[in-house]
């Protein structure tokens, strides 16, 4: 399978404080892609790093990309109570078309 | 609200009926996807047009079947479906099939199969 692995399964933090996510795929990639879906919603996207960028930034949320360990993390800082959902990694393989292979997900609840 | 717009939000229906799931986009997409999504799992692609052209299946059983009768709307038609098939599914755009390019999602239609 081509679906990537994300850990924690499942993340509670406090208001205010940061939250990170990891993701990790098996194969060579295009890029790599970040969605949030709150519950009983569809999946928003969040924000895209190629695969020759290490970090990207937009607004509180941060994105690193690894390509000789495969993996990608999620930071997302001072976190608030509307960041309750799940995240998802998404990889495009460096051949073929714009299909996105899901991670297994990652469900964030944020206390206030 | 979303850009991308899914009918019925909600469907039930038994394992002899025939329905239509429907999806609209008016941001000039020229690339849309069905996926499937069961309960605590990722999205699995299911079908992919590109310029109203069915360009991947990805093995989706035949009681399935998509239908992109214009650039702006993409149908997903039912027959015959198991309990199995109960799921959230999600319909997406992007500008086109190619690399680099974010994919936009509707809220989904939540299918009972009784």
């Amino acid at each position: 399978s081509q679906q990537g692995e994300e850990d924690p399964q499942a993340l509670s933090i406090q208001e205010g404080e940061n939250a990170t996510m990891n993701c990790s795929y098996k194969t060579s990639i295009n890029n790599l892609q970040w969605y949030r879906q709150n519950s009983g919603r569809g999946l928003v996207h969040l924000i895209l790093i190629r695969s020759n960028e290490r970090e990207k930034h937009s607004g509180r949320l941060r994105v690193t990309l690894d390509t000789s360990k495969k993996s990608s993390s999620l930071l997302i800082t001072a976190s608030r109570a509307a960041d309750t959902a799940s995240y998802f990694c998404a990889t495009v393989l460096q051949t073929g078309a714009n299909n996105l292979f899901f991670g297994t997900g990652t469900r964030l609840t944020v206390i206030p | 609200d979303t850009e991308v717009t899914q009918t019925p939000k909600h469907l039930v229906m038994g394992m002899t009926n025939k329905k239509s799931l429907k999806c609209e986009q008016h941001m000039g997409h020229r690339a849309m996807y069905w996926y499937k999504q069961k309960a605590k799992k990722p999205p699995e692609l299911m079908f992919v047009y590109s310029y109203e052209k069915l360009s991947i299946n990805e093995s989706v059983p035949s009681r399935f079947s998509p239908e992109c009768p214009n650039s702006s709307l993409l149908n997903l038609h039912l027959h015959a479906l198991q309990p199995e098939d109960s799921a959230l599914y999600l319909c997406a755009s992007s500008q086109v099939v190619g690399s680099n390019q974010p994919q936009h999602f509707g809220d989904g239609t939540r299918l009972s199969i009784l």
